[in-house]
């Protein structure tokens, strides 16, 4: 159980597109997903807290005009990059907290999603 | 402030050598510690919660609040355990993360 997909699971685009990546809870419901980015050999950076039915909160420094989320429903989030840059190119990587009480408090994460700006 | 903290960034050791991987962290409530592991190309997966209080593949963690510690240790290390791992803190009443900076564990042969 606690399975998390993000699709896709590679992009390459050029300058000035956006992107779309989604972001599903598989097999349970997720009250709440987290959107990162991770730099290689670097740690996770977060980006913003995705909550079903409201406006995701941006952590400092996150564009959030930039990167738009949407968690229209329990299962699926999605983060949008807008216009991206090559400096945009980088590895996104969704989470997602369970509802049921045995898994409260505990992210379980997707795939992650490279993205390559040309 | 609140922040995860671990000091190395490798960690090298031969098979069947003890492992201590460090954490520390400073909070001001009572926190949830986990250890996430990253194999080479795969997702990060959980692999120990504080609260659980168990044993995954041959991992033990125990959360030493007088120290502010979280250390993940294993008594013989096993070439397969080589991979990145992060400890993570979430704050009561939230589930936000704040990751430690990651380990590099190699297990020579």
């Amino acid at each position: 159980g606690a399975v998390v997909s993000q699709h896709p699971s590679w992009v390459i685009c050029k300058s000035g597109t956006s992107v779309k990546i989604e972001c599903r809870s598989l097999d349970f419901q997720a009250t709440t997903m987290f959107w990162y980015r991770q730099f290689p050999k670097q740690s996770l950076m977060l980006m913003a807290t995705s909550n079903e039915g409201s406006k995701a909160t941006y952590e400092q420094g996150v564009e959030k005009d930039k990167f738009l989320i949407n968690h229209a429903s329990l299962t699926l989030s999605t983060l949008t990059v807008t216009s991206a840059h090559p400096e945009d190119s980088s590895f996104y990587i969704c989470s997602a907290s369970a509802r049921e009480r045995s898994l409260q408090e505990t992210q379980y994460f997707g795939p992650g999603t490279r993205l390559l700006v040309l | 402030a609140q922040r995860v903290t671990q000091p190395e960034k490798l960690l090298s050791v031969f098979k069947g050598a003890p492992v201590e991987l460090k954490c520390n962290y400073s909070y001001s409530g009572s926190p949830e510690l986990f250890w996430y592991v990253q194999y080479s190309r795969q997702r990060l997966q959980l692999l120990l919660r504080h609260i659980s209080r168990e044993s995954i593949k041959g991992f033990t963690a125990d959360l030493n609040k007088g120290e502010t510690s979280f250390h993940l240790k294993k008594p013989f290390a096993q070439e397969e355990d080589s991979a990145m791992y992060y400890c993570a803190l979430s704050g009561s009443g939230t589930y936000k993360y704040i990751f430690g900076t990651g380990t590099r564990l190699k297990v020579l042969a």
